[in-house]
């Protein structure tokens, strides 16, 4: 129950092209979603996250969309570029703040 | 603003032996988390450190041990070494009462 469910492992996007990354959960405790990205050898940066009283938030080219009757919720990559290949996590956590992530997905933008 | 400082990058260490990890947390945080990240998987939550106390623990065994110091900065102890440590361990920092944690480097741990 305390997993976060990630697909797809692997992604292959035109430069353009928008990516589309998508993660379920069970535990109904979870009231935060934050997305990283990584980088090879560098740590997680946050890059955006919802909670779920709202069904869609938008910080540039990302968009979250928050399903909660599904329990379930994607990053939107608009306008994909090749700097943003990168590894990108989907976490959630409940009050207390400990991160669940999920397993990654390997996004590569070709030019 | 100086982001999340974590040293050493690097440690390679023999399998029994004992090593300590140390960050820095982001100014103005309070709260430091720790996460292991094997190769090709994410990160897993090992312990959070609060007011000097930790606060929550992940499913690690007790040869993995922490400490808070009154600067906020911490330490991750991980005695008995096995080669199944073998990973990247990650510190993010957060203010308490905020929900948003931030990374740093994070230091790759290498057991022979």
């Amino acid at each position: 129950q305390q997993q976060v469910k990630q697909s797809p492992q692997s992604l292959i996007v035109q430069k353009g092209g928008i990516s589309i990354i998508n993660c379920a959960y069970e535990n109904t405790a979870f009231d935060y979603f934050p997305w990283y990205q990584q980088f090879p050898g560098k740590g997680p940066a946050l890059l955006i996250a919802i909670r779920p009283d709202v069904s869609e938030k938008k910080e540039g080219r990302f968009t979250i969309s928050f399903n909660k009757s599904a329990k379930q919720f994607s990053l939107h990559i608009m306008d994909s570029q090749p700097g943003d290949s990168a590894t990108y996590f989907c976490a959630a956590s409940s009050q207390g703040g400990k991160l669940i992530f999920g397993q990654g997905t390997e996004l590569s933008v070709k030019p | 603003d100086a982001g999340v400082t974590q040293s050493p990058t690097h440690l390679i260490k023999t399998r029994g032996q004992q090593v300590t990890l140390r960050c820095s947390p982001k100014s103005g945080h309070d709260t430091v988390s720790w996460y292991q990240q094997a190769l090709g998987q994410g990160p897993q939550f090992i312990f959070q450190y609060y007011e000097e106390e930790e606060r929550q623990r992940g499913n690690f065994p007790d040869r993995f041990s922490g400490h808070q110091f009154p600067n906020y900065s911490s330490e991750l102890n991980v005695n008995a070494l096995l080669l199944g440590d073998s990973a990247l361990y990650l510190c993010a920092s957060s203010l308490v009462g905020e929900r948003e944690q931030y990374f740093g480097p994070g230091t790759r741990l290498t057991v022979t």
